[in-house]
């Protein structure tokens, strides 16, 4: 079946750290997106690619990068300079043109 | 800038009740809008998704409309079930030209209870 992995389904990062969430998708969709969901806050954009070797910041990419090398394949990493990087983070999919969004089953990130 | 509003934030009801979860969004200029589902500690799962010259899609017990000149859309649930109980969010894909049109505009979600 096709969809969206997400690894892993749970993070542990220490202060300091650097850390790399895995988004891949067998969809042969064009577009991949991140976003950040907070208690209250809703989801917010942080970064999306629409081509592969090309991205653009969100929202809230302070932090963050990504990297598009191969269409099926979108990481996030976030990086120390992430203040509060503790979230649930969603990756997501889609063809192009009108066609809607297709979601990963998320990776809860902690920092400890 | 687009701003999406659901109300009510949370709903409890019987089960075998219909009911109708509200969506309201700031700016008409739209290319679509998506209903989806999420479980707790889980990603989101499409329900339906809305054109913007469309006025309503139904799957199964599922029918969401769309009134983009009111800046409205609602999801209606028929004969509620238990396992229903989820968050659900709309989000808005906005229509303009400018680069922005490829993020989507979430509301805050409604939390349902069904109860048996």
């Amino acid at each position: 079946d096709g969809g969206i992995t997400q690894s892993p389904k749970y993070l542990f990062r220490k202060e300091g750290q650097n850390v790399t969430l895995s988004c891949e998708q067998n969809l042969n969709h064009d577009a991949m997106y991140w976003y950040r969901q907070d208690p209250g806050q809703g989801l917010r954009l942080i970064y999306y690619s629409q081509i592969v070797n090309d991205f653009q910041k969100g929202d809230i990419a302070e932090g963050y990068s990504v990297s598009r090398e191969k269409k099926e394949s979108f990481p996030l990493t976030v990086t120390s300079a992430q203040k509060n990087p503790t979230a649930f983070y969603l990756c997501a999919s889609r063809r192009g043109g009108l066609a809607g969004y297709t979601f990963g089953s998320g990776t809860r990130l902690t920092v400890v | 800038k687009q701003e999406v509003t659901q109300i009510p934030a949370a709903l409890s009801v019987p089960e075998g009740e219909n009911l109708v979860l509200n969506c309201s969004f700031t700016d008409s200029a739209i290319y679509n809008l998506q209903w989806f589902r999420q479980d707790p500690g889980k990603g989101l799962t499409s329900l339906l998704l809305i054109q913007s010259s469309q006025r309503e899609q139904t799957s199964g017990r599922l029918n969401a409309s769309l009134d983009k000149s009111s800046g409205r859309s609602t999801l209606y649930i028929a004969a509620s079930q238990p396992g229903d109980s989820a968050t659900y969010l709309c989000a808005v894909r906005p229509g303009d030209s400018g680069g922005s049109n490829y993020k989507l505009t979430f509301g805050k979600g409604t939390l349902l209870t069904v109860n048996p």
